[in-house]
Formats: structure tokens, sequence, C-alpha cells
């Protein structure tokens, strides 16, 4: 079986801070690819990063950062001096190649920035 | 870009009536389209996959005879309430994702359609 745990509910910043938000994901296949999705208040889920379990590279884009560790099964968003526009909630999901094929989320985390 | 679109963005229904979402994949083809239900601050759930030209496939505990999905196209799939309740009142998001050459692509999500039954 599959799983993504978010163990953060909701997360309260002030605004430049750094903030990382954590993904622990379960399944027993080899291939598989990992995504995150933010959701802002307007409810359109926007994609914003997918990787194969096969790339372990970090990736840097802009202000937004991404670990994936498969050692730990983790998948982590850091997003560096953080401003009020990325206030949202923000999903990881697992799609695993064989089997259901079907993204599965984690429960979210609700990221607020204040000013 | 990969743009999926939901019409309408608001529905609100009385109780009984029949209410059809549409979603449209506008820049590319889509092989399979989802529809999700999300209840206010909780996590999306799956209701459904359509494959174009073949019957949905529901997840367990959903209504097929409540939620009928047709997808008729490689650009269009729509969801249908029938005889809506306010217990079907909810957020609905559909998304739709491509196949090429056998690579996995990016599932691109609608911005929603909120649904509140009177």
């Amino acid at each position: 079986a599959q799983k993504v745990t978010q163990a953060q509910t909701e997360i309260s910043v002030v605004e430049k801070e750094d903030v990382t938000l954590d993904c622990v994901y379960e399944t027993r296949d080899t291939t598989y690819y990992l995504f995150w999705y933010k959701q802002p208040p307007s409810g359109e889920l926007v994609f914003l990063i997918r990787r194969n379990s096969f790339d372990e590279q970090n990736e840097i884009s802009g202000r937004y950062s991404w670990n994936f560790q498969k050692s730990t099964s983790s998948f982590n968003f850091t997003i560096t001096a953080s401003q009020v526009v990325d206030s949202a909630v923000y999903f990881c999901a697992l799609y695993v190649i064989q089997g259901a094929q079907k993204l599965v989320f984690g429960q979210g985390t609700r990221l607020t920035i204040n000013p | 870009g990969a743009v999926v679109s939901q019409h309408p963005s608001w529905v609100i229904c009385k109780s009984g009536t029949s209410v059809k979402i549409e979603c449209r994949s506008l820049d590319f083809q889509a092989t399979t389209m989802f529809w999700y239900r999300q209840f206010p601050k909780q996590s999306l759930m799956l209701m459904a996959t359509s494959n174009e030209g073949s019957k949905a496939t529901y997840e367990q505990g959903v209504e097929k005879d409540k939620f009928l999905i047709n997808h008729a196209s490689l650009t269009l799939s729509t969801l249908t309430v029938t005889s809506a309740h306010p217990e079907d009142s909810s957020f609905y998001i559909c998304s739709a994702r491509r196949l090429a050459g056998g690579l996995v692509e990016t599932q691109y999500f609608g911005p929603g359609t909120r649904l509140l039954v009177l």
C-alpha cells in the first residue's frame, strides 16, 4: 500500500523566514513519482514539482527547493525568504507505476505567512 | 503549459436537481481524467478515474449512479451529480493527465467547482 504523511497540519511564520514542509512516503515499489502541489485560497491546485524515484538530486527553483532522500523516504520542501503570497495549503503526493496508478495525497500542510 | 478548465466554478441548486460539471484540457489531450472531492480543510478524495471512450472506474464507496462520469473525448470529461442533496455540497476538482510514449506525465488540476445544494 502507498501512503503519504505530512505531519505538519499548520505552520505559521513571519514573512522573510525560511520554512520547511515535511513529506514522508511509503511504498514497496522501486519506481514511483513524487509531487508537490500548492492550493491557494482560490482552490486551484498548482503543480510545483515532479521527481522520479531514480533521481535524488535536489532541486532549486527560485525561492523553492526540494530535498529528496530515499534513505528516509522523505521529499521535503523549503521556501526561502517566505512571502505573504506563499500562504496556501501544500500537498505532497505519490504516484506508483504499478498497481492502481493514481496519485496518493498527503493531508496537506496549511502555511500562513504573516506580514 | 498544461491548462485544465472547469465549468461552472460555482453552482447553487435546489435539492433533487441534477448538476453537470465540465472539465476540459485546453492545450493537451488527456487520455485519463480524474474527479476529486474535497471537504473543507481536508485533502483531496479521489472519486473516479475515467479513460476516454470507456467506463469510469469508481473508488470504493462512491455511488456510480449518483455521480455519472462521461469522458467522451480526449479533451472533455463531465461529472453529473444526479438528484443532488445537501450532503453533496462540496468542492469538486477535476484533473487531467496525458501519457506520452508510455511515460508518466504530470496530473494537472482544474480550478474546481463549488457546489451548494439547498
